[in-house]
């Protein structure tokens, strides 16, 4: 079983600082992939970071990065040059390889960006 | 139009009420999902679907059935309603077997918010 721990309820950060919002997991898997969606206020979840457990280098999708520290097991996202328009819940989310298919996400973190 | 489509996308009930919740899609995918989302708790699995004649239960399946008409279309049935299924209810696909870097990445419909009195 998977399990991705997000210990920060809520986050802050100014305008067009860096900010790093935490997730931790769990597997016993060898294979496995790391999620990173968005829900903005209208609900809708916007896909913005992948990181598979074989990859080597972090992830990067323009202001977006994933922080991968496989022994530490934890997948952090960094938001660089926050704009208003990233405030929003975050979710965390594994993709295990015995569980093709299904992910396991973590509880969210609401971020507000400050102007 | 959205790839992945959910009707209705509010709905609010009372107690005892059967509800249905459909999901269609046009991405092609095999895979379908139904997920609720409750303040503090993420998104839990409910049921999924490999294809049409693979449904499986998720984590919290109690209170639910589900439904695989076609490759397409995978809906969600609440037998009889009570409050604490009270939550936004989303479907999602995914296609594990398209592109490269092989993700498994989740394509979501846009929700549907249940509410329950």
């Amino acid at each position: 079983a998977q399990k991705i721990t997000q210990t920060q309820p809520g986050m802050f950060v100014q305008e067009k600082e860096a900010v790093t919002l935490d997730c931790t997991y769990d597997t016993s898997d060898q294979s496995y992939g790391l999620f990173w969606y968005k829900q903005p206020s209208s609900g809708e979840m916007i896909f913005l970071i992948y990181q598979g457990s074989y990859d080597e280098q972090n992830a990067t999708e323009g202001r977006y990065s994933l922080n991968f520290q496989k022994a530490r097991k934890s997948a952090n996202l960094v938001i660089s040059a926050s704009q208003l328009g990233d405030s929003a819940m975050y979710f965390c989310a594994m993709r295990g390889g015995t569980s093709y298919g299904k992910l396991t996400f973590g509880q969210g973190t609401i971020l507000t960006v400050h102007p | 139009d959205a790839d992945v489509t959910q009707t209705p996308r509010n709905r609010i009930t009372k107690t005892g009420k059967r509800i249905m919740l459909e999901c269609s899609q046009t991405k092609g995918h095999d895979r379908m999902y139904w997920y609720r989302q409750d303040p503090g708790l993420g998104l839990r699995l409910i049921y999924y679907s490999f294809d049409v004649k693979d449904i499986n239960k998720g984590e919290i399946s109690d209170g639910y059935s589900v439904s695989r008409q076609a490759q397409a279309k995978f809906s969600l049935s609440l037998e009889s309603a009570i409050p604490n299924q009270t939550a936004l209810y989303f479907c999602a696909t995914s296609d594990l077997a398209a592109g490269f870097p092989v993700t498994g990445e989740l394509f979501f419909g846009e929700g549907s918010r249940l509410t329950v009195l």
